[in-house]
C-alpha cells in the first residue's frame, strides 16, 4: 500500500524558514517524480513544484521559485520542501504527492499524503 | 499559466441522481485533464486522468469527457460516499494548475 506521511508543519513567524518532510513507503521511491501541492484555508489548490526521480531536476511554480526548494533522499525514501522567508499567504496545508505520467502526457498526482498544516503568523 | 475554471462551485444532489461538474481551461490542453476527490480525514483521491481514463479503483459510475478547453466529470447514480470536494487539474504543461473546486453536497 502506498503511503506518504508529511511532517514538519506548525506555527512559524513571518520571515522565518521551515523544512517539511515526506516519508514514502509501499513503492520504489527512486522510480517516481514527486511533487508538493498546497491548499489554502479557502480551499485553493496550488502546485508548488516537483523533482525528478533521481533528484537531478526540479520544476517550480514561477511565483514560488525563489523561496521554496524541493529535494529528496532516495536512500531514506524522503522528500523535502525547504521554505524560506515565509509570508502569511503561505499559510496552507502542504501535501506531498507521487506523480504518475510521462514527458508527453504530463504529470498527475496519483497518491497524496494527509498533509501538514503550516501557519504563518506573528 | 493555464487558468482552470470549475463550475459550479457548489452542487446539491440526492443519492441516486446524476451530476456533472465542468472545467474550462484558458487555452487548449488537449486531453490532459485529471479529476480528484477530497473528503475530510482521507487522502485526496485521483479519479480520472487524461480526460477520460479511470484510475484503478475508480468506480465505473464516474466518467470524464472533453478535450481542448472544455471538460466534464459526470457521476451517475450518486452514492453517499461521493459527496465531497472535487478538483480538476491540467497536466498538459508546466506549471500544473488546478480548478477552484466544486463542493458536492447532500440535498
Amino acid at each position: 500500500e502506498v503511503q506518504l506521511v508529511e511532517s514538519g508543519g506548525g506555527l512559524v513567524q513571518p520571515g522565518a524558514s521551515l523544512k517539511l518532510s515526506c516519508v514514502a513507503s509501499g513503492f520504489t521511491f527512486s522510480d517516481y517524480w514527486m511533487s508538493w501541492v498546497r491548499q489554502t484555508p479557502g480551499k485553493t489548490m496550488e502546485w508548488i513544484g516537483d523533482i525528478k526521480y533521481d533528484g537531478s531536476y526540479t520544476n517550480y511554480a514561477p511565483s514560488l521559485k525563489n523561496r521554496f526548494t524541493i529535494s529528496r533522499d532516495n536512500a531514506k525514501s524522503t522528500l523535502y520542501l525547504q521554505m524560506s522567508n515565509v509570508r502569511s499567504e503561505d499559510t496552507a496545508t502542504y501535501y506531498c504527492t507521487r506523480d504518475d505520467g510521462t514527458y508527453y502526457e504530463g504529470h498527475w498526482f496519483a497518491y497524496w499524503g494527509q498533509g501538514t498544516l503550516v501557519t504563518v503568523s506573528s | 499559466d493555464v487558468q482552470m475554471t470549475q463550475s459550479p462551485s457548489n452542487l446539491a444532489a440526492s443519492p441516486g441522481e446524476s451530476v456533472s461538474i465542468n472545467c474550462k481551461a484558458s487555452k487548449s490542453i488537449s486531453k490532459y485533464l485529471a479529476w480528484y476527490q477530497q473528503k475530510p480525514g482521507k487522502a485526496n483521491k485521483l479519479l480520472i486522468y487524461s480526460g477520460s481514463t479511470l484510475q484503478s479503483g475508480t468506480p465505473s459510475r464516474f466518467s470524464g469527457s472533453g478535450s481542448g478547453t472544455d471538460f466534464t466529470l459526470t457521476i451517475r447514480n450518486l452514492e453517499p460516499e461521493d459527496f465531497g470536494l472535487y478538483y480538476c487539474q491540467q497536466h498538459n504543461e508546466y506549471p500544473w494548475t488546478f480548478g477552484g473546486g466544486t463542493k458536492l453536497e447532500l440535498k
